[in-house]
């Protein structure tokens, strides 16, 4: 079966413009992550989804970040105004589950760079 | 605060050589999971190998195995028979034993290039 997709490979983006950044989880997969990944850093959490469960949004750097998931599938992480600071990689994973029983499935990621 | 340190930046082997990555980490925590996770240039995280705290055998995976090491929260990653298609970014990450949010907590990661 498929992988986690994200879309759009690659989006640069003027300072102070908003941007979508999609992931299509593993279908059945009840959890996903948002992760970003900074030049020279190892991955930060963002946001977990589980099931019809309130997100847990613990890791999200400001306000001007948000994510959603509709029907407990597709999920969008939008950045609202984004400054330089945001330029990163933004990764996405899925699994069956939460807790460490369940391997988390990445996707490719989204390279975001904000000029 | 769960935190995971990888001390070396870089590192190169030569193909058909043992190579050993090192983690350290942090956390109050009696029971959590580690991992390592190998990314190569097309950005995709791969997992290498997992290791339950509360196992004291260490986890292998074919050519790959780890010196869980709880009491010193040490955790490096053993490559035996290197081969070129190693060349990556390798990720130690740790995670806690919960309910809820079970998001990974990363290191800075460690560049490994086989060298043919």
């Amino acid at each position: 079966g498929a992988g986690v997709s994200q879309s759009p490979s690659n989006k640069v983006t003027e300072k102070g413009k908003d941007v979508e950044l999609r992931c299509d989880p593993i279908s059945g997969h009840t959890a996903l992550y948002w992760y970003r990944q900074s030049l020279g850093q190892g991955l930060e959490f963002l946001i977990y989804f589980q099931g019809n469960s309130a997100p847990d949004k613990s890791g999200l750097p400001s306000d001007r970040f948000s994510a959603e998931r509709t029907g407990g599938s597709v999920s969008t992480l939008t950045i609202q105004r984004t400054q330089q600071e945001d330029s990163a990689v933004y990764l996405c994973a899925s699994s069956l589950g939460g807790g460490g029983v369940y391997e988390q499935y990445f996707g490719p990621g989204t390279r975001l760079t904000v000029t | 605060a769960q935190t995971v340190t990888q001390s070396q930046p870089e590192m190169s082997v030569q193909e058909a050589e043992t190579v050993t990555l090192s983690c350290t980490y942090d956390t109050s925590e009696s029971n959590y999971y580690l991992f390592w996770y190998k990314q190569p240039p097309s950005r995709q995280m791969i997992l290498v190998i997992r290791q339950e705290a509360y196992k004291q055998q260490n986890a292998t995976e074919n050519r790959f195995s780890v010196n869980f090491q709880k009491a010193a929260k040490s955790f490096s990653l053993k490559i035996s028979d290197s081969q070129l298609g190693d060349t990556a970014m390798y990720f130690c990450a740790f995670m806690k034993h919960q309910t809820g949010a079970n998001n990974l907590f990363f290191g800075t990661g460690t560049r490994l290039t086989v060298i043919p």
